[in-house]
């Protein structure tokens, strides 16, 4: 069964760094996100990418994040400058039509030191 | 705003019994989707069991089943002859454009 794979499992990086998490949808896929678990709490939502654009995002997702989707197959998460506070599990996901469900990755576990 | 609401931090089971976990949610859409993820300690998200809203019967995937009352909106799952690999984090998401998860349910199984 396909899945969506995400690179690397764990990344660790120092505060102000620059870190790209990333993913690989499943292939006919056309529906893209990127959510957020800090250890212990719920699953975030952080943005949603259809069509080449980002079709909605949260609060969370500022000027210090970015995504792209370089050559149809890769999709990437870039924060700019970690903080402390980006320490969680990030995990990718996608559809292949609006009403079908998620595909979730395994996660990628950054840690900011 | 949707929302979802898990009144459950934790419940606990024994072995081959049944056990009902919460949920309920709030949403002014009236096409939505409603699913049950499971999280185990791997903290991989897997799919348990998906409800369309349109649909008045209520989904079942083997062991799992779920109590859809929409006019509530509450979707509860149940898990029948509960195994020790069922033990871990459930989330219950509501999917309007974007999925919406509840802060999960931790489910012990007990020999």
């Amino acid at each position: 069964e396909p899945e969506v794979t995400q690179t690397p499992s764990h990344q660790v990086t120092q505060m102000g760094q620059e870190v790209i998490l990333r993913c690989v949808p499943i292939s006919n896929h056309l529906y893209f996100y990127w959510y957020r678990q800090i250890l212990g709490q719920k699953v975030e939502f952080l943005v949603s990418f259809y069509n080449n654009e980002i079709s909605e995002k949260s609060e969370i997702f500022d000027d210090q994040f970015s995504v792209e989707r370089p050559d149809g197959s890769n999709f990437t998460l870039k924060i700019r400058s970690t903080k402390l506070e980006d320490s969680a599990m990030y995990f990718c996901a996608s559809k292949g039509s609006y009403n079908s469900p998620l595909h979730f990755g395994n996660g990628t576990r950054l840690t900011v030191t | 705003a949707q929302t979802v609401t898990q009144s459950q931090p934790e419940m606990s089971v024994q072995e081959a019994e049944t056990v009902t976990l919460s949920c309920t949610y709030d949403t002014s859409e009236s096409d939505y989707y409603l699913f049950w993820y499971k999280q185990p300690p791997s903290r991989q998200m897997i799919l348990v069991i998906r409800q369309e809203a349109y649909k008045q019967q209520n989904a079942t995937e083997n062991r799992f089943s779920v109590n859809f009352q929409k006019a509530a909106k509450s979707f509860s799952l149940k898990i029948s002859d509960s195994q020790l690999g069922d033990a871990a984090m459930y989330f219950c998401a509501l999917d309007t454009d974007k999925l919406i998860f509840g802060t999960g349910t931790r489910l012990q199984v007990f020999p």
